[in-house]
Order: C-alpha cells, then structure tokens, then sequence
C-alpha cells in the first residue's frame, strides 16, 4: 500500500531553516521521483522541485537558491530543507509521489512567526 | 514557466445541474513522447488533493463517471454532471509536461 507521511516542526522562526521528512511506503525511492508542493492558507498549490529516483534534482526557480532536497533510499525517507525563511512561507507543505501524480501525504503545516 | 489560466474562479452550482472549468496553459502540454499531462484534483477543506483525471481525459480509478476532462494542446475542459454534495471543494488543473510543473489558480465549486 503506497504511503507517504510529512513530518517536521509546526514552527519555524524567521530566518531560521526549515527541514522536513517524507517518510513512504509500498515503492521504492530508487523507481519513483518525489515531489513537493506546498500551500499557503486559503492560497493555491506550489510546486517546489522534485528529487528523481536517480537522485537528480531540480527546483521551482523562484525557491532555487533556498531549496535542497536529498534522500536516504535505504531508509525510504526524503528531505527537503529551506533556508532564510519569511512569513510567506507559512504553508502547509505536501511530498507526492511522481509519475500518475496519485499519492500524496496528509500535508504538514508549517507557521513561520517568532 | 507554463502559466496555468484557469477559469472561473468560483462556481456555484444547483444540485443535479453540471459545471465545466477551463483551464488553458500558455503552451502546448503535448510532450514529446506523446502524452499529455494534464490532469484535474479535487481538494476538499482539511484534505489533500485527489486524483480526478489525468493524461486529459483518462477518469481515475474509483472516480465517479459523472466526471469528464477533454481537451488537447493548450485548452483543457473538466465537467462535472449532475453535481452532487460531495463534489464541493476546489478544482486545480496541473500540467506535469515542462518543468516547472504548474498548477491553476483553482475554481471554488459552491452548491447553490
């Protein structure tokens, strides 16, 4: 059964770094990509980069120079981590697997305020 | 980036009647190994998106055939017939064909 479930802390300082975990189930980091999208409150969706099942990379342009995500195969996790964070990116943020686009997490809400 | 038009912004809808979205991206979604990708969510409030129609016009498993996507190139259509209770929420469509992937700003389905 495929899963994937985010996970990090519900509130981040400004200027402080964001780091969150997808942990999935049911495929193989090394055959499907990963992808997070985020959403502001009451706003659209986002796309933020993709991690490839070869473990390539590539980012939304406007987040590139903030935004890194990796991955730990053997422990099926991925990691997106985002530096110098603002109000603006209060969010909630998804991980999704790609391909059909089917999966995605429950999403984690993040709040950005001090 | 490919900009995702999508209209209209909110719709509402009396039970039993249909509702139809736009959504029209500023180039072509035809990829070079032939499909297109284009597909339709539905977010309800507190949830995530699901899975309505992908490649254009292909129903999700599970999904009610009340649903339809159409459409080809740059312009993108999604009905919904009959509306019913439950299909209240917000309808992105998102093109997964040119990186950056890009969503539509969304249509907010009201029942009336």
């Amino acid at each position: 059964q495929v899963q994937l479930k985010e996970s990090g802390p519900g509130l981040v300082q400004p200027s402080q770094t964001l780091s969150l975990t997808c942990t999935v189930a049911g495929f193989s980091l090394t055959s499907y990509n990963v992808h997070w999208v985020r959403q502001p409150p009451g706003k659209g969706l986002e796309w933020m980069g993709v991690i490839w099942n070869t473990g390539g990379t590539r980012y939304n342009s406007a987040l590139k120079s903030r935004l890194s995500i990796s991955k730990d195969t053997s422990k099926s996790q991925v990691f997106l981590k985002m530096n110098s964070l603002q109000t603006e990116d209060t969010a909630t943020y998804y991980c999704a697997r790609g391909n059909t686009w089917r999966y995605w997490g429950q999403g984690v809400m993040v709040t950005v305020s001090s | 980036d490919v900009v995702m038009t999508q209209t209209p912004v909110s719709l509402s809808v009396s039970l039993g009647n249909q509702a139809s979205i736009s959504c029209r991206s500023s180039q072509s979604l035809l990829h070079s190994d032939g499909n297109t990708y284009l597909s339709w969510y539905l977010q309800k409030p507190g949830q995530s998106p699901q899975l309505l129609i992908y490649l254009a016009s292909n129903r999700f498993s599970g999904v009610s055939n009340r649903f339809s996507g159409s459409g080809s190139g740059t312009d993108f259509t999604l009905k919904i017939s009959r509306v019913e209770p439950e299909d209240l929420g917000v309808y992105y469509c998102f093109q997964h064909t040119h990186l950056p992937f890009t969503f539509g700003s969304g249509t907010k389905l009201e029942i009336k």
